[in-house]
């Protein structure tokens, strides 16, 4: 079974330009999620969707983060202007399901430098 | 305000000894509980979880033992092996809403041959 993939796995890019990264999920994989994980800390959920919906951006910086994953398969997020604390490693996952019991499998992540 | 603590940044452990991480957590609605391992430049891998229901789970060398009272829980590691070394972060999930996983910041554990 393939993984999680993402691309590119590293970005740097200066403060005020915009940015993209892409994730397509393991096949079948309905619920995907978007994490950044800054240097020292566990990774935090910044969007969550299931099928092409979303069912939680309560902690997506909304006014320069966005997301979508039009066809319900792989998403795009993307960061527009970038500041100096967006540096992190962003981080993208899927699961089967929508639920504790379904364990979420992860990419290996773009690393992010902000110039 | 940090709802699940792993408060040792690093634990250091002979081969073939036992390696505890702990966790501790604040919200009592988390009702599911995970262990990721992260190696360098990768990302975290499904480890094992428990659910509130149990205080135990065991998955061949690795064991999470979970005492709601104190709400903590501890990842045991029988025998631990060299290729163990890498960063474990504990996570949970509040069951209701969006099943949201909420991070520590992870242990890193090195295992000395």
């Amino acid at each position: 079974e393939a993984g999680v993939a993402q691309s590119p796995r590293y970005k740097i890019v200066e403060k005020r330009q915009s940015v993209a990264f892409w994730c397509n999920p393991i096949s079948g994989h309905a619920t995907l999620y978007w994490y950044q994980q800054i240097l020292g800390q566990g990774p935090k959920l910044l969007i969550q969707f299931q099928n092409n919906g979303v069912v939680d951006d309560s902690q997506l910086p909304k006014d320069r983060f966005s997301a979508e994953r039009l066809k319900g398969v792989d998403s795009t997020l993307k960061i527009q202007p970038a500041k100096l604390e967006d540096s992190a490693v962003y981080l993208c996952a899927s699961s089967s399901s929508w639920g504790g019991n379904q364990p979420q499998h992860f990419g290996d992540g773009t690393r992010l430098s902000i110039l | 305000d940090q709802q699940v603590k792993q408060n040792s940044p690093s634990l250091s452990v002979q081969e073939g000894r036992i390696s505890i991480l702990n966790c501790d957590y604040t919200n009592s609605m988390f009702d599911y509980f995970l262990w990721y391992k992260k190696y360098p430049a990768e990302g975290p891998t499904f480890l094992i979880s428990i659910s509130s229901i149990k205080d135990k789970n065991e998955d061949g060398r690795f064991t999470v033992f979970l005492n709601k009272s104190a709400k903590h829980l501890s990842l045991h590691i029988v025998p631990s092996q060299p290729g163990d070394s890498a960063v474990y972060f504990c996570a949970a999930i509040a069951g209701a809403g969006s099943y949201q996983l909420t991070f520590g910041k992870g242990t890193k554990l090195s295992v000395i041959p």
